[in-house]
């Protein structure tokens, strides 16, 4: 199926760091969707978007949805070590009764102490 | 929020047998579901939609004689992976859109798939 270019595929920051992560389609979505995945679970939704330019927070966490509809990026200021792990954006369109995600190769995310 | 479980966490079985993997939607109804693969470090490719009361639509590549899904009911979806072979080892998840959440899709904590 198709992938969403998501980068970086890793990072190494610091604890208190800013972090920034985007994907980029050449498919527009009507939905983009931020995901955290922790090793042997489930993604847990983090961030829903639904209206191009969309701007939305969550905690320490803002994403937005670009005005094209064909990117989205996730910020995560003042990082913490349970920050870790693997996020995932995913694109979501909607034909019929269908509600598919497309998801990004993913960020791992590693945070120093 | 909506949960959606999965069972077993994990199973081991030995090649050419048949496994069984159950994705129900705890506190929803879901009318389709989704069912993942995802190999080590990789990301999810979607394998299949399963739609309660029809038949399931398999992604391209994936064989539907081999990843037979069954939507039994509103809350049940079963992933059944026939005679497996060692590559079919993979992490399987399942997830469910709540349509109370604006079609938001909960994913069930996945299925570790380890053939011999």
């Amino acid at each position: 199926g198709q992938q969403l270019n998501q980068s970086p595929q890793s990072m190494f920051i610091q604890e208190g760091e800013d972090v920034s992560m985007n994907c980029t389609s050449s498919s527009i979505f009507n939905t983009w969707l931020w995901y955290k995945q922790d090793p042997g679970e489930g993604p847990v939704l983090l961030i829903a978007l639904y209206k191009a330019g969309e701007l939305t927070s969550n905690g320490r966490l803002t994403a937005q949805f670009g005005i094209t509809r064909k990117d989205s990026f996730l910020n995560i200021s003042a990082s913490i070590p349970s920050d870790v792990g693997i996020y995932f954006c995913a694109g979501q369109l909607q034909a019929g009764s269908a509600r598919q995600l497309t998801f990004g190769s993913g960020t791992q995310l590693t945070v120093l102490p | 929020g909506a949960v959606v479980s999965q069972h077993p966490s994990w199973v081991i079985c030995k090649s050419g047998t048949s496994v069984k993997i159950e994705c129900r939607s705890l506190d929803f109804q879901a009318t389709t579901m989704f069912w993942y693969r995802q190999f080590p470090k990789q990301s999810l490719m979607l394998m299949a939609t399963s739609n309660e009361g029809s038949k399931a639509t398999y992604e391209q590549g994936v064989e539907k004689d081999k990843f037979l899904i069954n939507h039994a009911s509103l809350t049940l979806s079963t992933l059944t992976v026939t005679s497996a072979h060692p590559e079919d080892s993979s992490f399987y998840i399942c997830s469910a859109p709540w349509l109370a959440a604006a079609d938001e899709q909960f994913f069930g904590p996945g299925t570790r798939l380890t053939v011999l």
